[in-house]
């Protein structure tokens, strides 16, 4: 088993529709979360870090992580063509330091 | 631009030789990484720097790999003796207060 688990897609939402992507994982020392988006070719771009259970709001973006089920999400509300890319969850057990293990990412289309 | 920098952004070589890859990080970060990332995978971990000093290698950094990091600013990653697997996306990271943020990453193809 992988330490953390993400579905890889492709999912294909159309414009305006709400997305949830999601993460599992199973090392309980990580105890901080970040989701990166990625354009094709390009390096991955930081959205949200967040190192507590509960939600974290920046915009469209909304970051979940649920420490206890070991489940992190990020949803976009009102999505955009633009927000077509691949997202990718990663986590570490320290901020500030150590390595940062990421999904494998999830590949979103949105259409117009 | 003040964000992480990277050069080459592509890099095709034949078998055998070697490479070398450079980061220029976000100038008041301390902290460097480098990662590599194969299609459909996400980014893993190679080594980290703080300031200039190597602090982690990953057992994917085969004794071919070598980084360095001299007056903790710019880094290098060589690859000697390259092969078809070696073939990804090599991506820089610095950090700040848990932060990493990303260069635009070097694609190395190995024919």
């Amino acid at each position: 088993q992988k330490e953390v688990e993400q579905d890889p897609g492709p999912l294909s939402v159309p414009e305006g529709a709400i997305v949830s992507l999601n993460c599992t994982y199973s090392n309980s020392a990580f105890q901080y979360f970040m989701w990166y988006r990625q354009y094709s070719r390009k390096g991955p771009e930081l959205l949200m870090y967040t190192y507590s259970s509960g939600n974290k709001e920046d915009g469209r973006f909304t970051a979940q992580v649920d420490k206890s089920s070991k489940y992190i999400s990020l949803f976009i509300r009102d999505s955009q063509p633009s927000d077509s890319a691949t997202y990718l969850c990663a986590m570490t057990p320290q901020g500030g330091s150590e390595k940062l293990v990421f999904g494998k990412g999830t590949k979103l289309t949105v259409n117009p | 631009d003040t964000g992480v920098s990277q050069n080459p952004r592509h890099k095709i070589t034949k078998r055998g030789q070697n490479v070398t890859f450079r980061c220029d990080p976000i100038s008041e970060h301390n902290r460097l990484y480098w990662y590599r990332q194969t299609l459909g995978q996400g980014p893993e971990f190679l080594t980290y720097f703080q300031n200039e000093a190597q602090l982690e290698k990953s057992r994917l950094l085969s004794d071919r790999f070598s980084a360095e990091r001299p007056k903790g600013s710019f880094s290098t990653l060589e690859i000697q003796r390259t092969e078809q697997g070696d073939s990804a996306m090599y991506l820089c990271a610095s950090s700040l207060e848990g932060r990493a943020f990303f260069g635009q990453g070097t694609r190395l193809t190995v024919v």
